[in-house]
């Protein structure tokens, strides 16, 4: 069946440091792929998605493509702040019309410290 | 515009019984999903309704059923009760419920089984 496997955390990092969140898949047909985003005390926030391959998904400085041969979507952010911190979500749904049934990974936790 | 609400924000029950919860999604949102959400398992895809019909179900026994109104207000049920099943249960509501669409996610309900 459908999978995602993200690196497990925590990851800390310093103030201005580049972020990598590594995210594969294993999914029949063409998914389409998003990172959720879950701040201390809040509830999940879509952050960014693509729905096709080698799309760019991006938002308030992250980036992600779609890299449908290498299966990934990693997440990238040039230069992090504090208000980064938070739980990260990649997951997929099979790309169809028939509704969304997201498969997410385990999450990581990323700190970032001033 | 009001977000996805849910209710109750918090429940305790015993093992054995059962439980209702609900799930308000955003206005003119037709698609409601629900997720389990559980420090060892982390999030987990329950059903996926639109216009009053399943169209989606995960891995999940058959205690847990769900229904939807012609409002698209959600229920979602859990009967016989496992220690298991304590969770933060996440609903979640978009347009149409395909990838192109945006889903928001409710803030949840906390589910203590004792």
């Amino acid at each position: 069946g459908d999978s995602v496997t993200q690196m497990e955390g925590p990851v800390t990092l310093s103030e201005e440091a580049f972020l990598t969140i590594n995210c594969t898949y294993t999914a029949t047909g063409y998914p389409s792929l998003f990172w959720y985003v879950q701040y201390p005390g809040e509830g999940l926030q879509l952050l960014l998605k693509a729905t096709k391959a080698d799309d760019k998904g991006s938002n308030k400085g992250f980036e992600a493509t779609y890299r449908k041969e290498t299966t990934s979507f990693h997440l990238e952010k040039g230069s992090v702040q504090v208000s980064d911190s938070a739980v990260y979500f990649c997951a997929l749904s099979p790309n169809s019309n028939s509704g969304y049934a997201l498969n997410f990974g385990k999450g990581t936790s990323l700190l970032v410290t001033p | 515009k009001a977000g996805v609400t849910q209710t109750p924000r918090y429940l305790i029950k015993t093992r054995g019984q059962q439980v209702t919860l609900s799930c308000s999604p955003i206005s003119g949102h037709r698609s409601v999903s629900w997720y389990q959400q559980t420090p060892g398992q982390g999030l987990q895809f329950l059903f996926e309704y639109f216009s009053e019909t399943q169209r989606n179900k995960g891995n999940f026994p058959g205690r847990f059923s769900g229904r939807q109104f012609s409002n698209s207000r959600s229920e979602m049920n859990v009967s016989t009760l496992e220690l298991g099943d304590s969770a933060l249960y996440l609903c979640a509501s978009s347009l149409e419920g395909v990838a192109t669409d945006t889903q928001y996610f409710g803030p949840g309900t906390r589910l203590t089984v004792l």
